[in-house]
């Protein structure tokens, strides 16, 4: 059975650092991994998915990375914004079953 | 382009009462999926439709939950009778596979507060 997890939970940073959140996945047969970004009360909102074949991904600020070898993606944010606190997700497709797996999120806070 | 439409956004209940929550995909997106959200939680795969057909709801609790998508667009997820644990953020999303990519797109979600 895939799990996915994320380290950390929660995570405050001054405005302008860079940071990086962790995904960890224990069945390396996934078909892609997809990071979501999730406002409080709020549906989630898509940032960026690897296919499985591909290494990282990036979009503006973002950046993600994919080792399927270790089981491991990361997201990395630069000169990050108070508007980038919000609860982020990394969710991978399972091959086969087409379904998304969740970690339970890393809740950020930039902070002015 | 519309996204993923959900209604109700908020639903507020008491206990044994029955629920409905109704979900359009974006346009031409074949797949449909729920998800069950608890607090603190990443969402749980509910049901998963390819057109008309459920081809995936082996994690939906049939003795209260049902789902239907009857001409393959929107759908509706029922709950009947609602129990306190049911309270809880229930979300569709939607995808279609293009050139080998499969990204789900999520509505809003529509927010359950069973008492």
């Amino acid at each position: 059975k895939q799990e996915v997890t994320q380290i950390p939970a929660a995570l405050s940073v001054p405005e302008g650092e860079n940071l990086v959140l962790n995904c960890s996945f224990t069945d390396s047969a996934i078909y892609n991994l997809q990071w979501f970004r999730q406002d409080p009360g709020k549906g989630l909102t898509s940032l960026l998915l690897i296919q499985s074949s591909q290494r990282e991904q990036t979009s503006g600020r973002l950046n993600a990375s994919l080792d399927k070898s270790s089981g491991r993606s990361t997201l990395y944010i630069a000169a990050s914004q108070p508007g980038d606190s919000a609860t982020y997700l990394c969710a991978a497709l399972i091959q086969g079953a087409q379904k998304l797996v969740f970690g339970q999120g890393t809740r950020l806070t930039i902070n002015p | 382009e519309a996204g993923v439409v959900q209604s109700p956004r908020y639903k507020i209940i008491e206990k044994k009462q029955p629920v409905a929550f109704w979900c359009n995909p974006i346009s031409g997106h074949n797949t449909l999926y729920w998800y069950l959200q608890n607090l603190g939680q990443g969402p749980e795969l509910l049901i998963r439709y390819e057109n008309e057909e459920a081809v995936d709801d082996s994690q939906l609790p049939k003795d209260r939950f049902s789902a239907e998508r009857l001409k393959g667009v929107d759908s509706t997820l029922k709950i009947q009778p609602a129990e306190l644990g049911d309270s809880a953020v229930y979300l569709c999303a939607s995808s279609v596979r293009d050139r080998g990519i499969n990204e789900q797109f999520f509505g809003p979600g529509t927010r359950l507060t069973v008492l």
